[in-house]
This record gives C-alpha cells, sequence and structure tokens, in this order.
C-alpha cells in the first residue's frame, strides 16, 4: 500500500492529452513538492517533473506538472508511442521522514 | 557527463550481508545528497535510505532500519549502502540517485541499477 495513490493504469492514442493523478496528504503532497519520473522496462527511471511542475531542459514541453492541495497530475500532450511507460509521482513526508513514491500508473498508447 | 555507477550485487543467503557501491563523476558529489531506491521483479519503486551532503543526517525506510546502512566517502566520490540481515523481501534492483541542491529532492540522475537476490 502506497502512500501516494496512483492510478494503476491509463491509455490514450496518439496525439491525445492523458492525465496521471496523485494523490496524498498534509504531510507529504500538502507541504511539500512533487516530482514525477518515467520508467521504462529494464531500465532506470528518468526525472520528468520537479517541484510540481518544473521541467529538466532535456524533457519535451509536451510533459507538463500541476499541484493544488493535497493532489497532483502530470499532463501529456500530444501522446506518442515512446511514452509507453510506468509513471511514478514522489514526494518528501514529513511525518515519516521518508520520500514517499506512488505505486505507479502503466501507460499504454493505443 | 553525469554519471552514477551502481556495483555490488548479487545472490546472497537469508540473514548474510552484502555492500553496494555507488560511484559518482561529471558533476560536484559533494553538494549532492544520495539516496538508494529499489525495485522489486515487477513492482514499483521503492525509496531505501538518504544521505545529506554533508554526511550528517541519514533517513531510512522503515522496512530497513536498523539493518542497511547508507555513507559515503568525499574522498572517492562514492555512495555506499551496507546490507545486513538480508531478508528475501530485500529482493530488488537497487539504484542510487542524486539529489541537487534545492530541487525538492528531485532524483536527477540515476545508476544503472544492480540486483540483490536474497535466497537459500
Amino acid at each position: 500500500q502506497s502512500v501516494l495513490t496512483q492510478p494503476p493504469s491509463a491509455s490514450g492514442t496518439p496525439g491525445q492529452r492523458v492525465y496521471i493523478s496523485c494523490s496524498g496528504s498534509s504531510s507529504n503532497i500538502g507541504t511539500n513538492t512533487v516530482n514525477w519520473y518515467q520508467n521504462l522496462p529494464g531500465t532506470a527511471p528518468k526525472l520528468l517533473i520537479y517541484k510540481d511542475s518544473q521541467r529538466p531542459s532535456r524533457v519535451p514541453d509536451r510533459f507538463s506538472g500541476s499541484k493544488s492541495g493535497t493532489s497532483a497530475s502530470l499532463a501529456i500532450s500530444g501522446l506518442q508511442s515512446e511514452d509507453e511507460a510506468d509513471y511514478y509521482c514522489a514526494a518528501w513526508d514529513g511525518s515519516l521522514n521518508s520520500v514517499v513514491f506512488g505505486g505507479g500508473t502503466k501507460l499504454t498508447v493505443l | 557527463q553525469v554519471q552514477l555507477v551502481d556495483s555490488g550485487g548479487g545472490v546472497v543467503q537469508p540473514g548474510r550481508s552484502l555492500k553496494l557501491s555507488c560511484a559518482a563523476s561529471g558533476f560536484n558529489f559533494n553538494s549532492y545528497g544520495m539516496h538508494w531506491v529499489r525495485q522489486a521483479p515487477g513492482k514499483g519503486l521503492e525509496w531505501v535510505a538518504f544521505i545529506w551532503a554533508d554526511g550528517n543526517n541519514k533517513y531510512y525506510a522503515d522496512s530497513v532500519k536498523g539493518r542497511f546502512t547508507i555513507s559515503r566517502d568525499s574522498s572517492k566520490n562514492t555512495l555506499y549502502l551496507q546490507m545486513n540481515s538480508l531478508r528475501v523481501e530485500d529482493t530488488a534492483v537497487y539504484y542510487c540517485a542524486g539529489d541537487p541542491p534545492q530541487s525538492g529532492y528531485a532524483f536527477d540522475n540515476w545508476g544503472q541499477g544492480t540486483l540483490v537476490t536474497v535466497s537459500s
């Protein structure tokens, strides 16, 4: 049971916009920033979004993040087949004194 | 370029010990917080441990507290994870990850991972 809650799966067709949600609590998302990672099978995860909505320079602007209260969201626009991967949200939890991850969302491009 | 190279994994019996290493290059290792994250076969990411840039503070997941120890050697630009009293459920790929200053605990670079298999 993960501290942060994500839907186990999401899907979309090429060119569509999809959203992946991440729900937490006041001790994590409510008071700390959220980061998002992309994990392709057999490879190390990659940072997609940091501090809720900031994007590393190497990440396409099709990826964006937002946060409101104790929930965060990752949006992927112009969906491409190469976006098929697992996506994880994460944040520092001040009550647990640990980084907490969501359970991951498997994105399928139909 | 920034590089993190994980090593030290292998097959070990329950109750035994193993020490993982993560060699860093291409960035100012001494200014980065460093983490270990693991992924059990077919499962999601699980944070394991964190050490401050200056090494003065360390944090652990409840699942490994008292059994694992994170440390760093600034002279060698290397991060370590000493794993004692290993359990079958510790079987996973272990990744080291770098946490730059003011990043909000964002892991901007990851090692390639090293597989630890705990089995009798």
